[in-house]
């Protein structure tokens, strides 16, 4: 079975750091690319970066540059986001999921996601 | 602001047919990416593609375009259809991926 196993719920305090974690399974994790999407409370879905495991190719959504890190480390089919400084406005749900096809394809393909993980709620609160 | 643009809230008839609509110029370029979410859980694609369906998607989702506007369309709408859709799709220079504001299904 294809999975994407997310690490669990996170309360820190602001300006601490953390990183979670989502593991693949069931596929070539190195073949794919992994996305991250915070959903914050109540609001809809944001699409924040993206990594190729296999060469660590990442690009980031203008709105998350530079708030957040997304890195890999296929020895282990695992995936990473992580803040250097939390902050209260960080607190939100944050989904890993396997983009369909490729970065760089011609238009018009664009495949979506289709494999997501359960989801990680951070809570920042001091 | 997304770059995507919903209706709010749509609401179908039980075994009705209902279409959702998602509007923006980079659906001129790329195809769009649909996705159900329900209270709770995590999202999940129900189209991708010019209309393709992932296994285990019931046949009565469909997909279609047509200029900026992207459409998802559920024939015989049933109970378990009502949640949240978010349709999906690169921006317009192709560089970031954006989601719509989402779209609240209510079955009555």
């Amino acid at each position: 079975e294809v999975q994407l196993v997310q690490s669990g719920a996170e309360v820190k305090k602001p300006g601490e750091s953390l990183k979670i974690s989502c593991k693949g399974s069931g596929y070539s994790f190195t073949s794919y690319w992994i996305g991250w999407v915070r959903q914050m409370p109540g609001k809809g879905l944001e699409w924040m970066g993206i990594i190729y495991p296999g060469d660590s190719d990442t690009r980031y959504s203008p709105s998350f540059q530079g708030q957040v890190t997304i890195s890999a480390d296929k020895s282990i089919s695992t995936a990473y986001l992580q803040w250097s400084s939390l902050k209260a406005s960080d607190t939100a749900m944050y989904y890993c999921a396997r983009h369909l096809g490729g970065w760089y394809l011609a238009k018009p393909n664009y495949y979506g996601m289709d494999v997501w993980g359960q989801g990680t709620t951070v809570t920042v609160s001091s | 602001s997304s770059e995507l643009t919903q209706d709010p809230a749509v609401s179908v008839a039980l075994g009705q047919t209902v279409r959702i609509t998602c509007q923006g110029d980079s659906l001129r370029s790329y195809y769009a990416s649909w996705y159900q979410q329900k209270p709770g859980q995590a999202p999940v694609l129900v189209i991708y593609g010019k209309n393709n369906r992932p296994s285990g998607i019931p046949d009565r989702f469909s997909g279609s375009s047509s200029g900026n506007t992207a459409s998802l369309t559920i024939t015989g709408a049933q109970a378990e259809d009502e949640a949240d859709y978010y349709c999906n799709s690169r921006d317009s220079s192709g560089s970031d991926v954006v989601f719509g504001g989402g779209t609240k299904l209510t079955v009555l």
